[in-house]
């Protein structure tokens, strides 16, 4: 079974502080975490993955996620959010070794204020 | 020119009418998908194609059907469009590989009155 929690539907963040979209997943086995971003009328945009090794992971535009195995988690972070940042993200799921395809979550409408 | 074009960008139909959404690429991937977007729901898998002569079902194939011409085009089909498919639908790719990324179309968004 897989399936991935986004707890936060929206986000307001002011430009130039860090910002967090928060996910965390729930499998059984070892996880694939993907983030997608999607900006108005556009279709989804892969921004990073986490695969295997190093918890921190980099991404686009320069953005980063960090693996948390013991709390599940699979939080997207930037240092200092821009305007242009202000779109729909979607945290994803798959098993390791499973023929199960990518389960979305519900998505965080991330809106940065100038 | 778009790496995953979709066809038609927006469609307006009514209740019982047959509607076929189109979906080609350019990026060569063996892999090719049909996802569903709700405003709170994310994106529900309807069908997955991983060749020619491969097609799986996803999560939410009840009144859906789907054909993969060719490597490069899958096309979704409602055989009798109802209110609840009006949706935003999205096509994918991926290369052949189970931690491969998804490239998505733009989006076909389909109304049924």
């Amino acid at each position: 079974a897989q399936s991935v929690a986004q707890p936060e539907d929206q986000v307001n963040v002011a430009e130039g502080n860090p910002l967090t979209v928060k996910c965390t997943y729930s499998v059984s086995g070892n996880p694939y975490l993907f983030w997608y971003v999607q900006y108005p009328n556009r279709g989804l945009q892969f921004l990073l993955k986490y695969i295997t090794g190093d918890n921190l992971v980099k991404g686009s535009y320069g953005f980063e996620a960090e693996f948390n195995k013991s709390q599940t988690s699979f939080h997207l972070k930037k240092p200092s959010a821009l305007v242009s940042d202000s779109a729909l993200y979607f945290c994803a799921v798959r098993v390791s070794g499973s023929a199960r395809q990518l389960t979305f979550g519900s998505g965080t409408q991330l809106t940065v204020l100038p | 020119d778009a790496d995953v074009t979709q066809t038609p960008r927006n469609r307006i139909t009514k209740t019982g009418k047959r509607i076929m959404l189109e979906c080609s690429q350019t990026k060569g991937h063996d892999r090719m998908y049909w996802y569903r977007q709700d405003p709170g729901l994310g994106l529900r898998l309807i069908y997955y194609s991983f060749d020619v002569k491969d097609i799986n079902k996803g999560e939410i194939s009840d009144g859906y059907s789907v054909s993969r011409q060719a490597q490069a085009k899958f096309s979704l089909s409602l055989e009798s469009a109802i209110p609840n498919q009006t949706a935003l639908y999205f096509c994918a790719t991926s290369a052949l590989t189970n931690t491969g990324e998804l490239f998505f179309g733009e989006g076909s968004r389909l109304t049924v009155l």
